[in-house]
Formats: structure tokens, C-alpha cells, sequence
């Protein structure tokens, strides 16, 4: 059974439009994260939510909104994509409040901008 | 200073040769440490956890130096699957891991 597992595994869109990403953790998890990897592969966070709260926001545009309808659940929707937008999103899940404890991530969300 | 530090890399090594991958940390209240890794196009994989006292799994030992702020991985009698990118990653204030933009690895025959 895969522990984090996100959709769509592939995403090409063109300039303007906007999308989202799913994410569902069966782990039983109380914290969530969306990172993104950009082309240089370095993996920085975004967003992290615990039982559905946001405690992270690390200085992302205000075009990205994550939601988190359960604890098990953590979507990324994004507004009007941009060129720079294209990378490799990840989710992941840990237990705990985050931070302390290891996480698992997601296999990857891969966004090409056109 | 980067939040986490770590070696450029990319390290090309014969198999069986012995490999460390040093990392610093800029944040001394940083309280959990580990080792990630990730081969190309999938996700990051944790490789090891890192204890205060050291620890060993394997052909794999992590070291962590408090004082120094700094963190090793020793890979013995380097494997072929040994080839990838290793992630140092430490904790920030409880709340989130810091990930190192890591060091490649490969291992040739």
C-alpha cells in the first residue's frame, strides 16, 4: 500500500492556467508538507499543516494555497502558473508536529510550464 | 551562512572504496538530524537518522559533532545501488526539516 501518494504523477500545462495537486497519507501522520524542487534539485519547503492547521508558510507567492480538508489530506492548488513554477512538487507526512521526526514524501508531482 | 551545508560533490568512487560526505548546520538549537536519500527522478528516501552518540547500520555510520555543528555519513565497501544523491537534513526549531542541497554519488564498476 503506498503510504503517501499524490496525483497527478504529471502535469504540463501552459502559462495562466491554474491546477492543483492531491495528496492523501494513509500513515495515520498528523503533519503534512508540500516542497518543491526546482531544476538546480534543491528541495525546499513550502507549506506544512498539522491536523489541518498551517504552521508553515515559508515566503511562497499568495498564488499557491494549500488546503487541508483532514489530517490525512493536503491539496495544492495553484493560480495563474507561471514559467518558474516548473519543478518537481513533493508531498510528504511525519509524525508529531513536525521537525523531530523523519518524513516520507510522496513520489512527486512534475510540473512543466509551456 | 546556508542553513545546512554540504560537501559539492559530485563524488565519483570504484566500488568497495570507502566515501564521507561531511555537512554543517547553522542553527545550534537544531535537535534532530538525518540522512536522505534520493536517486534520480524519485523521492527523497530516509537513509539513517542521526544519534548524538553516533550510529551504524550496515556500511552506513553517521557521526554528529554538537559542538562543531556538523554531521558525517561513512559509506564502507561502496555498491554500485550505492550511487545517488545524499541529503543532509536537519530540524529547525521543532517545526520543519532543513534540507542540505545534497552530494551525488556514483559508485563504478
Amino acid at each position: 500500500d503506498t503510504a503517501v501518494s499524490q496525483t497527478p504523477k504529471y502535469l504540463v500545462t501552459q502559462m495562466g492556467n491554474d491546477k492543483s495537486i492531491k495528496c492523501e497519507q494513509n500513515l495515520g501522520h498528523d503533519t503534512m508538507y508540500w516542497y518543491k524542487q526546482d531544476s538546480k534539485k534543491f528541495l525546499k519547503i513550502m507549506f506544512s499543516y498539522n491536523n489541518k492547521e498551517l504552521i508553515i508558510n515559508e515566503t511562497v507567492p499568495n498564488r499557491f494555497s494549500p488546503k487541508s480538508p483532514d489530517k490525512a489530506h493536503l491539496n495544492l492548488h495553484i493560480n495563474s502558473l507561471e514559467l518558474g513554477d516548473s519543478a518537481v512538487y513533493f508531498c510528504a507526512s511525519s509524525g508529531g508536529q513536525g521537525g523531530n521526526q523523519p518524513q516520507h514524501f510522496g513520489d512527486g508531482t512534475r510540473l512543466s510550464i509551456l | 551562512r546556508k542553513e545546512v551545508e554540504q560537501d559539492p560533490g559530485p563524488f565519483n568512487v570504484p566500488e568497495g572504496a570507502t566515501v564521507a560526505f561531511n555537512c554543517t548546520y547553522s542553527n545550534s538549537a537544531s535537535q534532530s538530524f538525518f540522512w536522505y536519500r534520493q536517486d534520480c527522478r524519485k523521492e527523497p528516501k530516509l537513509l539513517m537518522s542521526v544519534y548524538s552518540s553516533g550510529n551504524e547500520d550496515g556500511r552506513f555510520t553517521a557521526q554528529l559533532n554538537r559542538a562543531s555543528q556538523y554531521i558525517s555519513l561513512l559509506i564502507r565497501d561502496s555498491k554500485l545501488s550505492d550511487s545517488a544523491t545524499y541529503l543532509c537534513v536537519v530540524n529547525r526549531d521543532g517545526t520543519a526539516l532543513i534540507f542540505g542541497k545534497g552530494t551525488t554519488l556514483s559508485v563504478s564498476s
